[in-house]
C-alpha cells in the first residue's frame, strides 16, 4: 500500500496563475481532507469530503474548489494564485468518524510569487 | 470556541529527559484527543490518543494526561531521545456535519539534544 500519494511535491506559481494539487489514496477511505500548514500555524482544514461526490468546505475554503469523482481522488484546485496562498498543503485521508485518526501524504510545497 | 491552544511553542531537553508539551481546549463538544509527531519534509502521523472518559493513557514512553474539569490534556515523553525531535501537535476531534473534524494545535519544536 502506498496510502496518501500527492503531487507533486513542489510547484512555484505567479500570481494570478491557476493549478491542481493531485491526491490519490489506496486504502479504500471513504473519508478524505485538505489541510494547509503555515509556519507556527499548525494545521487548517480547506475542505473535506465523506465519500465520492460529496465534498464541504473547511476552515479556510477560500481560493480553492474540490471535487471527488471517485472514492481514490481529491484533486485540490487552486483559481488565481495569491501569495497568502504559499503553503505547504496536506491531504488526507480516514476509515471512518470518531477515531482522531487521519493518514497524511507528505505534502505539496507551494509558492505563490 | 474550536481552538485548541497548545504551548510550548519549542522545548529543547537533555537525552533521557521528560519532555512535556500541554494543550488547552474550551469546546466541551470535542470527544477524542489525539497527539500528531511530524518529522521534517513529512506528513504528521498519529502518535498516541485519548478519549476524554480516561483520565490516562500510556504508549512507551508516551503518555497522554488528560484532566476533563480543566479542559486541558498533556503529552509526557518520557526517556526523551535525539530519534523524539519532532514537531508534536495537539488535536481535538469534533463530529460533525457526518465528519470528523481535527481542530490542531500550533505544534511545538521539540530538539532532544544528545
Amino acid at each position: 500500500n502506498a496510502g496518501v500519494t500527492q503531487t507533486p511535491k513542489f510547484r512555484i506559481l505567479k500570481i494570478g496563475q491557476s493549478m491542481t494539487l493531485q491526491c490519490t489514496q489506496d486504502m479504500n477511505h471513504n473519508y478524505m481532507y485538505w489541510y494547509r500548514q503555515d509556519p507556527g500555524m499548525g494545521l487548517k482544514l480547506i475542505y473535506y469530503s465523506v465519500g465520492a461526490g460529496i465534498t464541504d468546505k473547511g476552515e479556510v475554503p477560500n481560493g480553492y474548489n474540490v471535487s471527488r469523482s471517485t472514492t481514490e481522488d481529491f484533486p485540490l484546485r487552486l483559481e488565481l494564485a495569491a501569495p497568502s496562498q504559499t503553503s505547504v498543503y496536506f491531504c488526507a485521508s480516514s476509515w471512518t468518524v470518531d477515531t482522531g485518526e487521519l493518514f497524511f501524504g507528505e505534502g505539496s510545497r507551494l509558492t505563490v510569487l | 470556541q474550536q481552538q485548541v491552544k497548545q504551548s510550548p511553542q519549542s522545548l529543547i531537553v537533555q537525552k533521557g529527559g521528560i519532555s512535556i508539551i500541554n494543550c488547552a481546549y474550551e469546546n466541551t463538544a470535542f470527544d477524542y484527543f489525539p497527539w500528531y509527531q511530524q518529522f521534517p519534509g513529512k506528513g504528521p502521523a498519529l502518535l498516541i490518543a485519548i478519549r476524554p472518559d480516561v483520565s490516562e493513557k500510556k504508549e512507551g514512553r508516551f503518555t497522554i494526561s488528560f484532566n476533563k474539569s480543566a479542559k486541558q490534556f498533556s503529552l509526557h515523553i518520557m526517556d526523551s531521545q535525539p530519534g523524539d525531535s519532532a514537531t508534536y501537535f495537539c488535536a481535538a476531534s469534533l463530529l460533525q456535519g457526518g465528519s470528523e473534524k481535527l481542530v490542531f494545535g500550533k505544534g511545538t519544536k521539540l530538539t532532544v539534544n544528545p
